[in-house]
């Protein structure tokens, strides 16, 4: 199956400060993402579906400006968390999706917030 | 609208005894659906796939689904289980182009002696 890499793997932050999340399909052209959040022994819930080149679409309840989406490139979309504080950790997943009928997921990234 | 129901949150089997777990879907459309496992800490595995076509499916690792569209439903089954088996297992379903896939709650297996 296709590659998506998902980046960093996990990180910690500062209450306060911004995190960058990329996830890059190495082998494919995305022309959808999604972007999910895990909390611990909880199922994974849709944050938002960016297309490349327009604006995403967020679910509701999940603040657009407190996670911004880029999808710039056909292979490359990513999540900043900004202001983050410790409501925040969590385990990000992205999901890529081309031509095919399957989207294709990244590996994930731990986010610390303290 | 989409929904995954798996009814059961944690099940416990031992080693080498067979396994299903259950997975029942609500979609509007002609589903596609996936079975994923994840380890703690880790992403997800695709285990294995339905679109169309022949409706019991194989995946990796010895495991089995079959799509019963006049239950909807989609089992994932096991004739023999491992103990490294022991994992979280997630249902989702979803469709093509901008459509993202809905998890289940997911269900944990454990494996015992």
């Amino acid at each position: 199956g296709a590659v998506v890499s998902q980046h960093p793997s996990w990180v910690i932050c500062k209450s306060g400060t911004s995190v960058k999340i990329e996830c890059r399909s190495l082998d494919f052209q995305a022309t959808t993402m999604f972007w999910y959040r895990q909390f611990p022994k909880q199922s994974l819930m849709l944050m938002a579906t960016s297309n490349e080149g327009s604006k995403a679409t967020y679910e509701q309840g999940v603040e657009k400006d407190k996670f911004l989406i880029n999808h710039a490139s056909l292979t490359l979309s990513t999540l900043t968390v900004t202001s983050a504080h410790p409501e925040d950790s969590s385990f990000y997943i992205c999901s890529a999706r081309g031509d095919e009928r399957e989207a294709f997921f990244g590996q994930g990234t731990r986010l610390t917030v303290v | 609208a989409q929904s995954v129901t798996q009814p059961d949150i944690h099940i416990t089997v031992s080693e080498g005894a067979s396994l299903e777990l259950r997975c029942n879907y609500s979609y509007g459309a002609t589903p596609y659906l996936f079975w994923y496992v994840q380890s703690p800490g880790q992403g997800l595995q695709l285990l294995l796939k339905y679109f169309s076509g022949d409706t019991l499916v194989q995946g990796i690792k010895g495991f089995e689904a079959e799509f019963k569209r006049s239950q909807s439903s989609f089992n994932l089954r096991k004739p023999s289980v491992h103990w490294s088996d022991a994992a979280e297992y997630f249902c989702a379903v979803g469709g093509s182009g901008n459509t993202p896939l809905v998890f289940g709650k997911g269900t944990r297996l454990s494996v015992i002696a």
